[in-house]
């Protein structure tokens, strides 16, 4: 199957720095990639679409400014979590879809804000 | 927008036993139903997928059946593993390169 990679695997940060998370589809072209939150035993709740070369779409409820995406080429998606507070500390995950076939996962970020 | 719902949260089955996950959704115009198992810190996986035009789909000891009037969707694994124990994740899309809804998961445990 096709192969989404996401780095880094967990990072640990101090509160109000900003983090960036990558999404790469390395065996395909991804023309649109989706950021996925979940905590704790909980589900992934969707929060934005990335859409190459144009502004992400957002889902209800999440500060676009809080959490910066950009989709600049057709393999690579970023998710920047800036001003980071330890609410934000979460599992982050992205996937990406090619062309007729299922969504492909990257393998998540732990993000610890302390 | 899609909501999707999940029951039950959790499901302890001994092994060699069945189990059955349900799912409704509320978007007519969805056409694309997976379920993904996730092992702790793990992503998640695809394991059986089905879409609209299909009633029913098998591979091996999984099943999925769909009923499009009701909106609703079940997993249906049979003779159960502790392999199998994870949690057990559905989704609903208008399109498989459409962004996925997730239900709220189950739990499942197989016990020895």
């Amino acid at each position: 199957g096709a192969v989404v990679s996401q780095h880094p695997s967990w990072v640990i940060c101090k509160s109000g720095t900003s983090v960036k998370i990558e999404c790469r589809s390395l065996d395909f072209q991804a023309t649109t990639m989706f950021w996925y939150r979940q905590f704790p035993k909980q589900s992934l709740m969707l929060m934005a679409t990335s859409n190459e070369g144009s502004k992400a779409t957002y889902e209800q409820g999440v500060e676009k400014d809080k959490f910066l995406i950009n989709h600049a080429s057709l393999t690579l998606s970023t998710l920047t979590v800036t001003s980071a507070h330890p609410e934000d500390s979460s599992f982050y995950i992205c996937s990406a879809t090619r062309s007729g076939t299922e969504a492909f996962f990257g393998q998540g970020t732990r993000l610890t804000v302390v | 927008g899609e909501n999707v719902e999940q029951h039950p949260s959790t499901l302890s089955v001994q092994e060699g036993d069945s189990a059955v996950i349900k799912c409704t959704y509320s978007d007519s115009a969805s056409n694309y139903f997976p379920w993904y198992k996730q092992e702790l810190g793990k992503r998640p996986q695809l394991i059986i997928d089905i879409r609209s035009n299909v009633g029913e789909k098998k591979d091996q000891r999984i099943a999925v059946t769909l009923n499009k009037t009701a909106k609703h969707f079940s997993l249906h694994i049979t003779e159960t593993q502790p392999e199998d124990s994870a949690v057990y994740f559905c989704a609903a899309s208008r399109g498989n390169t459409d962004k996925l809804i997730f239900g709220t998961g189950t739990r499942l445990q197989v016990f020895p």
